[in-house]
Formats: structure tokens, sequence, C-alpha cells
């Protein structure tokens, strides 16, 4: 069965330091990997994904993640970190190739700090 | 373009009473899930529809939970009898596809009391 672990579930950093959330995940044959931000009240929002290709993905509001298979992670990065930036972060992934069921991790609060 | 609405926002019932949840997607998706948020945790798929097929629903616990999705567009979620575990937030997304990321609507709060 596929799993997503996010080991923090708090990250603190002070603004304009970089960022880093963590994720590793577990699946059978290549993965399909994603992020979402959740804004308190708010539903989630897509942040970037993995598919194929390049390594590095760009995706929203200056985030970027790094897919690495062999230590089969997928970690959120950000060179300057916004106090806006406050959030909850979920990392999920799913099957390529294969079932669609994706399966999310428990989440990371995200606290910048001013 | 209009995101995933989702009603009611806000649900309180007692225990062994019924409870349903609508959602509209964004037109043209035709991929659709519920999720099911504890307190705490990520989210949890419950159901996933293709147009208004079930594509797999095998963590909807289906003694008291049912969905559907009339015409491949609108969707409910059925609660039928409610139990206190199943307090949560239930969220409802839409995705062209099954690989592609998903939208999310701004989830039924439900309390069960």
């Amino acid at each position: 069965a596929q799993s997503v672990a996010q080991p923090e579930d708090q990250v603190n950093v002070a603004e304009g330091n970089p960022l880093t959330v963590k994720c590793t995940y577990s699946v059978s044959g290549n993965p399909y990997l994603f992020w979402y931000v959740q804004y308190p009240n708010r539903g989630l929002q897509f942040l970037l994904k993995y598919i194929t290709g390049d390594n590095l993905v760009k995706g929203s509001y200056g985030f970027e993640a790094e897919f690495n298979k062999s230590q089969t992670s997928f970690h959120l990065k950000k060179p300057s970190a916004l106090v806006s930036d406050s959030a909850l972060y979920f990392c999920a992934v799913t099957k390529g190739g294969g079932s669609y069921i994706p399966t999310f991790g428990r989440g990371t609060s995200l606290i910048v700090h001013p | 373009e209009a995101g995933v609405a989702q009603s009611p926002r806000y649900k309180i019932i007692e225990k062994r009473q019924s409870v349903a949840f609508w959602c509209n997607p964004i037109s043209g998706h035709a991929t659709l899930y519920w999720y099911q948020q504890i307190l705490g945790q990520g989210p949890k798929l419950l159901i996933q529809f293709q147009n208004n097929g079930v594509v797999d629903d095998s963590q909807l616990p289906k003694d008291r939970f049912s969905a559907e999705r009339l015409k491949g567009v609108d969707s409910t979620l059925k609660i039928q009898p409610a139990k206190l575990e199943d307090s949560a937030v239930y969220l409802c997304a839409s995705s062209l596809g099954r690989q592609i990321e998903a939208f999310f609507g701004q989830g039924t709060r439900l309390t069960v009391v």
C-alpha cells in the first residue's frame, strides 16, 4: 500500500530565511507527487506537482520541490520565507501508470515569524 | 472560473441521525473525489468518481456511507446513521483527470453529538 510521511508536525522559520518542509513516500512503481497548502477556513490549494521529467519542479508563490527517487523524498522548499506563507502544507502521492488513489500525509504546520 | 461548491458549510447532528452533503464540481471536470479530514490528519479518500462511475470506494464505510454522482456532475455524500467518530471535515474535490491536480471546495464541517 502506498503511504506518505511528513515527519515534522510543525516547522518554524524566520521571515527572509529559507524554508524546507519534508515529505517521504512509499509507492510501487513511478509516483505522481503533489504539494497542497491549506490556509485557515480555506480549502486545499494546489502548489506544485512532479509527474515526470526534471527533478526540480517550480510552483506557485515561489515554492519549489525536488524529487529524489533514491531517497523517496519530495521536499518542499522556498529560498526566502514570508509571514504570509504560514499555513498547513500537505504532501500527496498517487501511483503513476496504474490506479490513481491519492494518499495524503498528515500535514506540516509552517509558522513564519516576523 | 468558479470553484468547487459545497454545502452546507457546517452541520451539527445527533448520533444515529442522517446527514447529506452536496458538491458541485468545476464545470468540465470528469473526476470527483470525496475526502474525510479528521482534525490533525490529512485528507483520507472516501470515494472517487470518473464521470458518473465509481472508480474507487475501498475506504468508504459502506454500511453507513453512500455517495452518488448524478449525470456525471453534482454529487451527494450521505451518512446514515451517523456516529460520533464521523465528526470531521468532508472535502469535495474535482479535476480534469485522475492524474492531474485537484481543486478543493471549502468543505463541510460535521459535528456529531
